[in-house]
């Protein structure tokens, strides 16, 4: 049971530049989150879906896209780096009800140069 | 919308020291809490959660009760190892509309040593 898998682990970009992480969860939940995550500012939510082809604003959206195509893989998108976006991202996912936890992927390391 | 307020850190303790971090909430409704812990280089792990007043949570020698007359949820365990060095965060979810986005604090930094 995979639970999480984020894709890469750590990636290099330049300025300016585009990449897609990507998120996939095998526990077929309804809820899909991005977030990132950088020293002193815990973490803070970019995108989320409540379900395929839905998809919504955090509270630090800008600069970024996200797709959810398929229920099971929620993607987030660069469109032009920028050294501020260099952070930890992390991927989560969850069913609906509240009493419900998250379960999180491993992270992706992304640094712009 | 949702918020909570969560020990400031970093904390450190010695090894078998008896440990609190506190945490408080406020949301709408009749909220879940969540107790989380991230160790160096990895992704948050679920630690612990209770689901109603008065309830406890507990996993790993961690406890925690729901305590919905101070809206507070704080974190214990009584004696502490090197390994629990990590990064704890406190999270409710609330029961109404709007729940889909689970609220995190910053994080306490806890480090043990030997």
């Amino acid at each position: 049971n995979a639970g999480v898998t984020q894709t890469p682990k750590f990636r290099v970009l330049k300025t300016g530049q585009s990449m897609t992480l990507l998120c996939a969860q095998d526990m077929n939940h309804e809820y899909m989150y991005w977030y990132r995550q950088d020293p002193g500012m815990g973490l803070r939510l970019i995108h989320y879906s409540v379900g395929e082809g839905t998809t919504a604003k955090g509270e630090v959206p800008d600069g970024y896209n996200v797709s959810r195509l398929k229920k099971q893989n929620f993607l987030l998108g660069l469109e032009s780096a920028a050294p501020s976006q260099t952070s930890v991202y992390f991927c989560a996912s969850t069913q609906s009800g509240s009493f419900y936890g998250y379960t999180f992927g491993s992270g992706t390391r992304l640094t712009v140069v | 919308g949702d918020s909570v307020t969560q020990m400031e850190g970093p904390v450190t303790l010695s090894e078998e020291a008896f440990l609190t971090i506190n945490c408080t909430y406020t949301a709408t409704g009749y909220p879940s809490l969540f107790w989380y812990v991230q160790y160096p280089g990895e992704g948050l792990q679920l630690l612990l959660k209770a689901t109603k007043a008065d309830d406890k949570g507990s996993n790993k020698g961690f406890e925690a009760t729901y305590r919905k007359e101070t809206t507070s949820f704080h974190l214990e365990k009584g004696s502490v190892q090197v390994s629990d060095s990590a990064v704890y965060f406190c999270a409710p979810r609330g029961a109404n509309f709007g729940n889909e986005k689970l609220t995190f604090g910053t994080g306490t930094r806890l480090t043990i040593i030997p």
